[in-house]
């Protein structure tokens, strides 16, 4: 069965630090892998997504994040953390190419900032 | 990209009562999901809503509590029903798609239960 663990419940950084956020997944094929990022009192926005190709991919708002098999993960990274990146950060994964069944999230990580 | 809207955006509702959650898609989507986010919790999916045929629920969910219907391929709905406070949450319309498979939220239905 597909999970997802986000190991750290809160994380408190302060800001203009590095931010390290981790996921693992247990999957049986290819995973697809999702972050997602939801602000107080905000809605769920796709920060950034892995599906094949570069194992280090891109996302919005300058997050990274780099997918490695061997170690079934999906960290989640931003060098210089911005006040405005206080919010929860839900780790996903889910088949290919497959509109009829959802993505399984983790229980999130909770990040605050300090100044 | 996929467009959701929910109805109500909030609610504070009564013990015992029911409330009706309504969801509109702007494309047609075969599957759409419901999730309830409990305060400071994760996601929970509820159940999945096939357009044409009964809603298959999780475990801890069932239909008498939560019924949904799914009318067509753009709506659907989730009734909360004899509503205590343990059902106060955030309930979440959702569907996965688009050319690159991510999941679409809207925006949420806050609700309180007094």
């Amino acid at each position: 069965a597909q999970s997802v663990t986000q190991p750290d419940i809160h994380i408190t950084v302060s800001e203009g630090a590095s931010l390290e956020l981790r996921c693992n997944y247990s999957y049986g094929a290819t995973p697809y892998l999702f972050w997602y990022v939801q602000s107080p009192g905000q809605g769920l926005q796709l920060l950034l997504k892995y599906f094949s190709g570069d194992t280090l991919v891109q996302g919005i708002k300058g997050f990274e994040a780099e997918f490695k098999r061997s170690q079934s993960s999906f960290n989640l990274r931003k060098p210089s953390v911005h006040w405005s990146d206080a919010a929860e950060y839900f780790c996903a994964v889910g088949a290919s190419s497959s509109g009829n069944t959802p993505l399984v999230f983790g229980k999130g990580t909770r990040l605050s900032v300090i100044a | 990209s996929a467009v959701i809207s929910q109805k109500p955006s909030r609610d504070i509702c009564q013990r015992g009562t029911s409330l009706t959650i309504q969801c509109q898609v702007d494309s047609q989507v075969t599957m759409m999901f419901w999730y309830r986010q409990q305060p400071g919790q994760s996601l929970t999916l509820i159940a999945t809503a096939n357009q044409g045929s009964e809603a298959t629920y999780e475990s801890g969910f069932v239909i008498d509590k939560f019924p949904i219907s799914r009318p067509n391929l753009t709506f659907s709905t989730l009734t909360v029903s004899n509503m205590s406070p343990e059902d106060s949450s955030i309930y979440l319309c959702s569907l996965r798609g688009g050319g690159s498979d991510e999941q679409f939220f809207g925006p949420g239905t806050r609700l309180t239960v007094l």
